[in-house]
């Protein structure tokens, strides 16, 4: 089944210690975004890329960063971790075509613990 | 900023009920969309309606817009257990981007 794949489920790293987080989609779809959902909040866009044009968000902190190297994979890479970090990370596609009917495919998520 | 406000923050019926989730928003968008979570789960795409569409239906699903007050609603009819989730709106303005509402905790008791 054509899906969006997120690994790992649980990620536990230690406070600066730098940590990756991968996905992959078989939609083949252009658009790909990742989130940082905290508990009980909404999701919060970080970034997206449309094929490979990156789109950073303008109060992303610089901690956070991007690889897309394909069209299947997209990877969020944070630098220096902080306990405020600790959240869901959820990513997602979309075909990135007709501005009207562009509904979001997401991943499982991952979840990152800070220690 | 975008970010739409649902209400009620928490909403709890019984087996069988119908379910209104409320949401706002400020700016004015090319779609507006409905996504479930459920707790600890990546989020399910429901329903998109359109800014020139004032009411869709998809099974037990009916959504509204209104973009002259800037609002919409999702109705979910003879609900069922399973339906227990986290209930999001989401703006989606220009670039491809949606934005979230802070989401309606929907508690649905046997």
């Amino acid at each position: 089944d054509a899906m969006v794949i997120q690994n790992p489920r649980y990620q536990v790293t230690q406070f600066g210690k730098p940590v990756t987080l991968s996905c992959s989609q078989t939609l083949n779809h252009n658009v790909m975004y990742w989130y940082q959902q905290k508990s009980s909040q909404a999701p919060k866009l970080l970034f997206h890329y449309y094929d490979k044009d990156f789109n950073n968000e303008a109060d992303t902190p610089d901690n956070f960063q991007s690889r897309r190297p394909n069209t299947s994979f997209c990877f969020l890479d944070i630098r220096s971790p902080g306990l405020g970090d600790a959240a869901m990370y959820l990513c997602a596609t979309s075909k990135g075509g007709e501005k009207d009917d562009n509904e979001q495919f997401f991943g499982p998520g991952t979840r990152l613990t800070v220690l | 900023s975008q970010q739409g406000e649902e209400d009620p923050q928490a909403l709890s019926i019984q087996e069988g009920e119908n379910a209104t989730m409320n949401c706002s928003y400020k700016t004015s968008i090319n779609n507006l969309q409905w996504y479930r979570q459920n707790s600890g789960r990546g989020l399910v795409h429901l329903i998109l309606i359109r800014s020139n569409e004032r009411e869709k239906h998809s099974g037990r699903l009916r959504v509204t817009l209104d973009t002259s007050k800037k609002s919409s609603s999702l109705l979910i009819t003879a609900s069922r257990a399973a339906d227990t989730a986290s209930y999001f709106c989401a703006m989606e303005g220009s670039n491809y981007k949606l934005t979230f509402g802070k989401g309606t905790l929907l508690t649905v008791n046997p």
